[in-house]
């Protein structure tokens, strides 16, 4: 079936990196764009970023651009987040999920989600 | 970009029916899909109706929903109320800068 495993998360300083993995399985993950969002804690969902199934276009939220760069590696199923500068409102847990079809924005399934925190 | 706007909360009696409402704040909502998931406590989001209108495998029928030009909104109505309905409901739609935009969510009490 189809699966998604976030890794990667925990606590970080504020302007600090950290680097965010989902593994994918179940599917043919190069004909698949990806999508990460966040949910801070006890806060509604936050889009953050998508790249496209060949890798080649790549979109972000305003509230990211220029700090997060989102990735993937199709030989290894596996999209990537890149965080730099971070910032205490980056705090959130991060999902990954699969846009169901191309162009359609449908987020189908997620995956169980890996904590970010930012902490001094 | 625009906002998607939910009630915050909503609540209602088992066998009941409830509709949460979806209101774009700029551009048509038949632009761009909207969907709609479902996120119980300490899970993820699933999908319970996908590109305006069409239901997710394994979800009830008592869940619908559409859009509404006249008011620029898109609803999600659930009927015959039960306690497993209890969740937060996110509406969610994207603009076309490739941006993703969700709702702030409406939480569903069923009392």
């Amino acid at each position: 079936q189809v699966q998604l495993a976030e890794s990667g998360g925990g606590v970080v300083q504020p302007g600090r990196s950290l680097r965010l993995s989902c593994a994918a399985s179940g599917f043919i993950f190069s004909n698949f764009a990806m999508h990460w969002i966040r949910q801070a804690p006890g806060k509604g969902l936050e889009w953050v970023a998508v790249i496209w199934y060949d890798g080649n276009n790549k979109y972000y939220a305003d509230s990211v651009k220029g700090r997060f760069t989102i990735s993937r590696d199709n030989s290894k199923n596996t999209m990537y987040l890149e965080m730099s500068s971070l910032r205490p409102e980056d705090t959130a847990v991060y999902y990954c999920a699969r846009e169901r079809w191309f162009g359609s924005f449908w987020f189908d399934p997620w995956g169980q989600g890996t904590l970010v925190t930012v902490s001094s | 970009n625009f906002l998607l706007t939910q009630p915050p909360s909503v609540s209602e009696s088992p066998g009941k029916t409830v509709t949460i409402s979806c209101t774009r704040s700029s551009g048509s909502i038949a632009s761009n899909y909207v969907h709609w998931y479902q996120q119980r406590p300490g899970s993820s989001p699933t999908t319970v109706i996908s590109e305006n209108n069409h239901r997710s495998s394994g979800v009830p029928a008592r869940f619908s929903a559409s859009i509404d030009s006249s008011s620029n909104s898109a609803s999600l109505t659930i009927s015959g109320l039960k306690t497993e309905d209890e969740a937060d409901y996110y509406c969610q739609s994207f603009d076309n800068n490739n941006q993703g935009v969700f709702g702030g969510g409406t939480t569903l009490t069923v009392l």
